[in-house]
C-alpha cells in the first residue's frame, strides 16, 4: 500500500536560512511525487513534481526537491527562507498502476521567522 | 482562484439538514475528486470522477452522495451529517494523460463545514 510520512509536524527557520521539509514514502513500483503548498483559508497548490529523470527537481517560487530512491525520501529544500514562505506543506505520492490517487502525508507547518 | 472554484466557502448546518457543496473546474481536465481534511490527519480521499465515471469511493458513508452531471462540475450533496463530519472540503481536478505519464492536481479554496 501507498503511503507517505512526514515526520515533523513543525519546522521553525531564520529568514534568509536554507530550508528542508522531509518526507519518506513507500510505493509499489516507481513512484510520482509532488510537493503541495497550503496557505491559510485556501486550498492546496501545486509546487513540484516527480515522475522520472533528473533526481533533483525545481519547482515554483524557488523550492526543489530531491529523490532518494534508496533512502525512500523526497525532501523539500530552499536555499534561502522568506517569511511568505509560512505555510502548510504536503508531500503526496501517486504508484504507477494508473489509478486517479494522491496519498497524502499529514502536512509540516513551516514558520520563517523575521 | 479561478481554476478550480468551491461554493459556498463556509457552511453552518444542523445534523437533519440536506445541503450541497459545488465545485466548478475552469482547466479543461477529465477528471474531479473529493477530499476531506481534517486537522492533523492525512488528507482522506473520498471520490474520484474520471470522465464523468465514478472510478473511486473510498468506503465513504452513504450520508455524503457525489455527483458530476459533466466534467467541469462536481456535487457533494449532504444529508444527516454527524459532528465529526465538521472539516474543510477540498475538491480537486486533474487531466490524466496515458498512464505513464502522471498529472497534478488542482485544488480548490474548499468548504469548511461545521454541522451542529
Amino acid at each position: 500500500a501507498q503511503s507517505v510520512a512526514q515526520p515533523e509536524d513543525q519546522v521553525n527557520v531564520a529568514e534568509g536560512n536554507p530550508l528542508t521539509v522531509k518526507c519518506t514514502y513507500s510505493v509499489s513500483g516507481n513512484p510520482y511525487l509532488f510537493w503541495y503548498v497550503q496557505y491559510p483559508n485556501r486550498g492546496l497548490q501545486f509546487l513540484l513534481k516527480y515522475i522520472t529523470g533528473d533526481n533533483l527537481v525545481k519547482g515554483s517560487y524557488g523550492f526543489e526537491a530531491e529523490f532518494n530512491k534508496s533512502q525512500t525520501s523526497f525532501h523539500l529544500k530552499k536555499p534561502s527562507a522568506l517569511v511568505s514562505d509560512s505555510a502548510l506543506y504536503f508531500c503526496a505520492v501517486r504508484d504507477n498502476t494508473g489509478a486517479n490517487n494522491l496519498f497524502f502525508g499529514t502536512g509540516t507547518r513551516l514558520t520563517v521567522i523575521p | 482562484e479561478t481554476g478550480v472554484t468551491q461554493t459556498p466557502r463556509h457552511l453552518v448546518m444542523g445534523m437533519t439538514n440536506k445541503k450541497s457543496l459545488k465545485c466548478e473546474q475552469h482547466l479543461g481536465h477529465n477528471a474531479m475528486y473529493w477530499y476531506k481534511q481534517s486537522a492533523k490527519k492525512p488528507l482522506e480521499l473520498m471520490f474520484v470522477y474520471s470522465l464523468e465515471e465514478r472510478v473511486e469511493n473510498n468506503s465513504v458513508p452513504s450520508r455524503f452522495s457525489p455527483e458530476c452531471p459533466n466534467s467541469s462540475h462536481l456535487f457533494l450533496h449532504l444529508h444527516t451529517l454527524q459532528p465529526e463530519d465538521s472539516a474543510l472540503y477540498l475538491c480537486a481536478s486533474s487531466q490524466d494523460p496515458p498512464a505513464n505519464r502522471m498529472g497534478e492536481q488542482y485544488f480548490g479554496p474548499g468548504t469548511r463545514l461545521t454541522v451542529t
